[in-house]
Order: structure tokens, then sequence, then C-alpha cells
């Protein structure tokens, strides 16, 4: 049973377009939000996290959106560049562990 | 360099034997970490270790066993009860427990056939 559900699965954007990748949770205990990016053939890298008592965070062109209220939190990629084209993974922390989300490939189009 | 090192990159093996996967960091990190990786269902925990000679199941440990003899070393052994172990495998660190920034290696895809 996913702890965190990530949604789309898959999703398609031309170049300068804002690709939105959302999760969800139930969990009230989880005390952190991070967003890892992987790329084919490696392993995940952390992008961007977020705490619960913050409602945004940007970090160049990566910016999480988080509704605490909602248990929901979004990864928005602005200006996305072929170079964005990856997995990206949602996760939540808690207890010494990473629950993350099933994963959602992004694809940029030139 | 620092980092994590997994080798193989691509394992084959036979149905019914044992294969131990290969795990090491240079980071000085405490924690350590395998996952396991299926389309289409993200990363599953299958051992963690907070410090050496100690390591803890996550939430898909069955069919799996590892040590942590050495700081910088988490083998990751799966065993002929493990039902499904063709997967990509990916080993992590973290400076230590509990920490959200994990470090990851380039993992290990294992096929058994």
């Amino acid at each position: 049973q996913q702890q965190v559900k990530q949604s789309p699965q898959s999703l398609i954007v031309q170049k300068g377009g804002i690709p939105i990748i959302n999760c969800a949770y139930e969990n009230t205990a989880f005390d952190y939000f991070p967003w890892y990016q992987q790329f084919p053939g490696k392993g995940p890298a952390l992008l961007i996290a977020i705490r619960p008592d913050v409602s945004e965070k940007k970090e160049g062109r990566f910016t999480i959106s988080f509704n605490k209220s909602a248990k929901q939190f979004s990864l928005h990629i602005m200006d996305s560049q072929p170079g964005d084209s990856a997995t990206y993974f949602c996760a939540a922390s808690r207890d010494y562990k990473l629950s993350f989300g099933a994963g959602t490939t992004v694809t940029v189009r030139a | 360099d620092g980092g994590i090192t997994q080798s193989p990159k691509y394992l084959f093996r036979k149905e019914g034997q044992n294969v131990t996967l290969s795990c090491e960091q240079n980071l000085n990190h405490d924690a350590m970490y395998w996952y396991r990786q299926d389309p289409g269902q993200g990363l599953r925990l299958i051992y963690y270790s907070q410090i050496v000679n100690d390591f803890q199941k996550g939430d898909i440990a069955e069919g799996y066993s590892v040590s942590r003899e050495k700081k910088e070393s988490f083998p990751l052994t799966v065993t002929s009860a493990q039902k499904n172990p063709t997967a990509f495998y990916l080993c992590a660190s973290s400076i230590r427990a509990g920490r959200y920034e994990q470090y990851f290696g380039p993992g290990t895809r294992l096929t058994v056939t």
C-alpha cells in the first residue's frame, strides 16, 4: 500500500511549458517532503524539499506548492527544457525512512 | 570523487541461485539503504542500516538479507526465496539516519531467468 500517491504517471509538454506533478498523503506524521529526479539508467538525485509548515519553496525553475490542510503537494517546472526530461518522484520522510510515490515520467519536446 | 558505487551494473542469474549485490560509499555516511525499483511502483525500501553492525527490515525484506560489517559497505543478498527478484536495485546513503537527503548509487539491474 503506497503511502504517497503520485499523478500523473507520465506527461508530455512543449519546451517552455510548465509540467505539474501532484502528490497526496494521509499520514500527518511525515516531517519532510522531498522530490527526486531520475535520468534513465541512473540513481535518483534530490531536487528540492519542503517542510509541512511552508506553503511554497522555489529553487531555480523548480517550485513546490504545499497544502497542509488538503495533504497535497505538487512540483512545478517553470520554463521547462528538454534537459528536464526525466522521471520525478515525490517522497515523504518519517522515522528514518522515505516513502516514495510511483513516479512521473516527464518528456519536454523541443 | 565522493559517491556511491554499485557493481555490477547488469547481473544475470538462474532461478534458485543466491546473488549478492555490492554497494560501497566513501561519503563517510552513517546510514545506508537498499531500494527496489519496479516500473510504475516507485522505490520500495528493502533494508536500511543506521550504523555499523545494525540493520532493520524495510517494507519488502522477505527473500533478502544484508550485512553491515564496515561503515562504507552494505551488500545485499537476493536469496532464492525471493519470488520475483528481477528488478532494478538501488543503494543509497545519508549522513545519518532520518535525513531526507539520500545519495543514490547508479543501480544494479538484476535479471533472473
